[in-house]
C-alpha cells in the first residue's frame, strides 16, 4: 500500500485559497488518488478524486504533477465551514479495502 | 432523506457483552463497509462487503462480525466487548469504490 504523508495541521484566513499537498512517494501504476473531508462528530465526505494532471469539480481542484509522487488538494477561497480534516488517499480500487486514512491535515480557518 | 444512516448514535455498556450496530442505505449501492476511528483519529477499514463477498481487514478480531439481510443493510456484531473496543465506528457504501458515502457514526463506549 502506498503511503501518504501530509502536514498535521495548517491555519488559514478566510477568502484565501488553501492548498493542501500529500506525498505519495510509493504510489502504484493502479493506484488512484483520492482526498476527503471530515468534520467533527460526522463521517468523512468525499471531495475529489485523480489519477493524473488536473481535476476540478465545484468545491475544489487536485493537481497531480507528472510523476504523481505527490498531489495537492486546492480549496478556493476558504470560509469558516471549511474548518475540517483533510485526508489524503491513494489505493486502487477493489471495493476499498485498500483504503487506508492517515492520520489527515487538520485545516483550521479563522475570520 | 439520509443516504446512510447508523442507529444507535451512542452506546454505552459492559465488558463482556454483545452488542450489533445496525447500518442502512438507501442509494442502492453494491458494497457496504465498516469502519473503526480510534482515539487518536486514525480511520481503518474493518471490512467491506459486495454481492455476498466479505473481505475482512485481518487485523480484525473474529469477535467483530458483519451481516447483511439484503443489499441495503450490513450489520455489525460485536462478541465479548473489551475496554479496547472503544471507538467510533462508521458504516458506508459506496458505487464507486474511491466515492463512499459514510453515516452519521456510532460511538461505542466499553465500561
Amino acid at each position: 500500500l502506498a503511503k501518504t504523508t501530509q502536514p498535521i495541521s495548517m491555519d488559514s484566513y478566510e477568502g484565501q485559497e488553501v492548498n493542501i499537498t500529500c506525498s505519495h512517494n510509493n504510489i502504484a501504476t493502479n493506484d488512484y488518488i483520492t482526498w476527503y473531508q471530515q468534520f467533527p462528530s460526522q463521517g468523512p465526505r468525499f471531495i475529489i478524486q485523480g489519477y493524473k494532471t488536473k481535476v476540478t469539480n465545484e468545491v475544489a481542484s487536485l493537481f497531480i504533477p507528472a510523476d504523481r509522487k505527490s498531489s495537492t488538494l486546492s480549496l478556493p477561497r476558504v470560509s469558516l465551514s471549511d474548518t475540517a480534516v483533510y485526508y489524503c488517499l491513494v489505493a486502487e480500487g477493489n471495493y476499498g479495502q485498500n483504503f487506508v486514512f492517515g492520520p489527515g491535515t487538520r485545516l483550521s480557518v479563522l475570520p | 432523506d439520509t443516504a446512510v444512516s447508523q442507529t444507535p448514535k451512542y452506546l454505552v455498556t459492559q465488558m463482556g457483552n454483545d452488542k450489533s450496530i445496525k447500518c442502512e442505505q438507501n442509494l442502492g449501492h453494491d458494497t457496504m463497509y465498516w469502519y473503526k476511528q480510534d482515539s487518536k483519529k486514525f480511520l481503518k477499514i474493518m471490512f467491506s462487503y459486495n454481492n455476498k463477498e466479505l473481505i475482512i481487514n485481518e487485523t480484525v478480531p473474529n469477535r467483530f462480525s458483519p451481516k447483511s439481510p439484503d443489499k441495503a443493510h450490513l450489520n455489525l456484531h460485536i462478541n465479548s466487548l473489551e475496554l479496547g473496543d472503544s471507538a467510533v465506528y462508521f458504516c458506508a457504501s459506496s458505487q464507486d469504490p474511491y466515492e463512499q458515502f459514510f453515516g452519521p457514526g456510532t460511538r461505542l463506549t466499553v465500561l
